[in-house]
């Protein structure tokens, strides 16, 4: 199976900040790399699919980038309702796999 | 709009079965497969397995073969997720996810975009 690796599993920063969240994975996966956001108590909401492609509805502070094994998810201006858990999951194959997510808190 | 629309919460006993079911509006449901994800109590999002809704073909993660079944009812535009010989290790939130594929330049991508609100199983004596 292909292992996803986060990091860093928790961050704080303030709102306006630029944030940057890393995922790594165990081989190469091309671009086959997607991005959710979870609010505590509510299901996922894909945020980006094939590593840079932004899902339609959700805002232009977030970008994706990277491919091969690593990747990027940025938030170029933090705001409040991004308090959340980010996770990152490779499509490249069969099972497909998440990282251990990321917990973004706001100062 | 697309939606997946999920059964409500279980509590059950152990050795006990549950379904949860997933019931699909505003696409057409044979187009694209369901996929099932569990999180356990405070932890991350497992794939446990998708099932072709055009098909009815399941593939399943390691760790979710045997106890867990993937079914459909194409008539109602639903999928099922059957857990049986219940644990307690089993208690977690399930949810079901439309698999879309999308293409982009030269490539296909996969990926989960629209999500149910989930299922809270509960299993205990």
């Amino acid at each position: 199976d292909i292992q996803m690796t986060q990091s860093p599993l928790s961050l704080s920063a303030d709102v306006r900040d630029r944030v940057t969240i890393t995922c790594r994975a165990s081989q190469s996966i091309s671009t086959y790399l997607n991005w959710y956001q979870q609010r505590p108590g509510e299901a996922p909401e894909l945020l980006i699919y094939g590593a840079s492609n932004l899902q339609s509805g959700v805002p232009l502070r977030f970008s994706g980038s990277g491919s091969g094994t690593d990747f990027t998810l940025t938030i170029s201006s933090l705001q409040p309702e991004d308090s959340a858990t980010y996770f990152c999951q490779q499509s490249y194959r069969t099972p497909y796999t998440f990282g251990q997510g990321t917990k973004l808190e706001i100062k | 709009q697309v939606q997946l629309v999920q059964s409500g919460s279980e509590l059950k006993k152990p050795g006990a079965s549950v379904m949860v079911s997933c019931k699909a509006s505003g696409y057409r449901f044979t187009m694209y497969p369901i996929n099932w994800v569990r999180q356990a109590p405070g932890q991350g999002l497992e794939w446990m397995g998708r099932i072709n809704t055009n098909t009815g073909i399941s593939t399943y993660a390691q760790g979710f073969t045997g106890r867990f079944v993937l079914s459909l009812d194409t008539s109602v535009s639903a999928a099922f997720l059957e857990i049986l010989d219940l644990q307690a290790e089993d208690s977690a939130i399930y949810y079901c996810s439309r698999d879309l594929v999308v293409p982009v330049g030269l490539n296909y991508y996969n990926h989960m975009d629209v999500w149910g609100k989930g299922t809270t199983v509960t299993v205990s004596s």
